[in-house]
């Protein structure tokens, strides 16, 4: 199985920057995903990285290095509707089947 | 087009009873997925269909737990004898066929909050 490890909260101030990282141990890495939720809401799909690098698009940006395990998301220009969870999620491959298995989140809080 | 959809949006039932949840995915899409997440925790895996595949039921927590998908679309999740701790938001997820290293990326329902009494 996974071991995914992320900030259980952070706050931030509105037009800055936040960097929420994500560590994550799998025998069979396929790919990680960034989700964000919203209280009460249903996780909606924020970024995709499978190969090494960064992948930008508008205000969000995720990292990937697989041989360190790591994984950011970048957060530009906060804005007081980006408060939310924010999930780590690895799929591994290992096992035959391609399950998600997803962090505890990170609850972000963004002030005036 | 319409997204993933779950009924009911709320149940409470007493410890004991039986319950069922519904998850109808979005049309086309073969992999289907069961979480539940309980307050302030993560996601936790429960179950999933892949086409005709058998189930992937590695994440039921236990023998009271089961699901099935018809025809290849609507799945029902049901919690026989619940007891209190399986009080959670009980969410479905669909994507399309998950191979190679492409996304695939899950679209969610807006999940089922059960409360066991």
């Amino acid at each position: 199985g996974q071991n995914i490890d992320q900030p259980t909260e952070m706050t931030a101030t509105e037009g800055a920057i936040v960097q929420i990282n994500c560590t994550y141990q799998t025998s069979g890495f396929n790919g990680l995903f960034w989700y964000q939720q919203h209280a009460g809401e249903a996780p909606t799909f924020l970024s995709y990285n499978v190969l090494d690098g960064l992948e930008e698009k508008g205000r969000f940006s995720s990292f990937l290095s697989r041989s360190k395990g790591y994984s950011y998301l970048l957060l530009k220009e906060l804005q007081m509707k980006d408060s939310a969870s924010y999930l780590c999620a690895v799929r591994d491959h290992s096992g035959g089947s391609y399950i998600p298995t997803f962090g505890r989140g990170t609850s972000l809080i963004v002030h005036p | 087009g319409a997204g993933v959809s779950q009924s009911p949006s709320n149940k409470v039932t007493e410890k004991g009873k039986d319950v069922e949840l519904r998850c109808d995915p979005i049309s086309g899409h073969t992999a289907l997925y069961w979480y539940r997440q309980s307050l302030g925790q993560g996601l936790e895996f429960l179950i999933y269909f892949q086409g005709n595949s058998a189930p992937d039921k590695s994440g039921l927590p236990s023998d009271r737990f089961s699901a099935e998908r018809t025809g290849g679309s609507v799945s029902t999740l049901t919690i026989q004898r619940t007891q209190q701790e399986d009080s959670a938001v009980y969410l479905c997820a669909s994507s399309t066929t998950p191979a190679g290293t492409g996304a695939y990326e899950q679209y969610f329902g807006p999940g089922t909050r059960l409360t066991v009494t």
